[in-house]
């Protein structure tokens, strides 16, 4: 069955440096998401992407972040400059768009801001 | 504003028993609704959904029930068995959203052998 699959697992890294977070959605799927979830709290909707545009963000979602679609295959998630509070769990997610919206979502990256 | 939000942070059953978890939505515009089980370490995986259109939707010993009249869902699971252990979220998706989802806070259910 296909899935959405992320790269790394688990990312530690310096407070201020740069991060990029690799997933690989669902083949034929259009839209693509980043959610995140802080340790022992709900999951929370970072960016969707649709038609290789940003088609909504949440206000978690400021400069510091971005998105690219590189490829036909890949979606990144950027965090320029990261803080501490930018550790957390974060997921990608994909949706067809063709009958039933359901998201999928990938096993996610701990990115872990030291 | 519009909020997703779980009465029960735990919920402890028998294996066997029958387990109900319950959600509360605040905007009346949702109109898709899904439950999805959270294992530890691993990202939100999809049981069931239910469109707005529906009071009740039954899948493979899971059955959801939307009550719009009181903006209430709920996720039943049937003979509960030890692999159903894990964190429960309800999530909505409100019209015209990019099908972003809104999810509540968690349930975390334990099923005790």
């Amino acid at each position: 069955e296909p899935e959405v699959t992320q790269t790394p697992s688990h990312q530690v890294t310096q407070m201020g440096q740069e991060v990029i977070l690799r997933c690989v959605p669902i083949s034929n799927h259009l839209y693509f998401y980043w959610y995140r979830q802080i340790l022992g709290q709900k999951v929370e909707f970072l960016v969707s992407f649709y038609n290789n545009e940003i088609s909504e963000k949440s206000e978690i979602f400021d400069d510091q972040f971005s998105v690219e679609r590189p490829d036909g295959s890949n979606f990144t998630l950027k965090i320029r400059s990261t803080k501490l509070e930018d550790s957390a769990m974060y997921f990608c997610a994909s949706l067809r768009l063709a009958g039933k919206n359901i998201q999928y979502f990938g096993a996610g990256t701990r990115l872990s801001v030291l | 504003g519009e909020s997703v939000g779980l009465h029960l942070p735990t919920l402890s059953v028998q294996e066997g028993d029958n387990s109900i978890i319950n959600c509360a939505y605040s905007n009346s515009a949702s109109d898709y609704f899904i439950w999805y089980k959270q294992e530890s370490g691993k990202g939100p995986q999809f049981i069931i959904d239910i469109r707005s259109n529906m009071d009740k939707r039954q899948g493979q010993r899971v059955t959801v029930l939307l009550n719009k009249t009181v903006k209430h869902l709920s996720l039943q699971i049937a003979a509960t068995q030890p692999g159903d252990s894990a964190v429960y979220f309800c999530a909505e998706n409100i019209q015209g959203s990019n099908y972003k989802l809104t999810f509540g806070k968690g349930t975390l259910l334990t099923v005790n052998p």
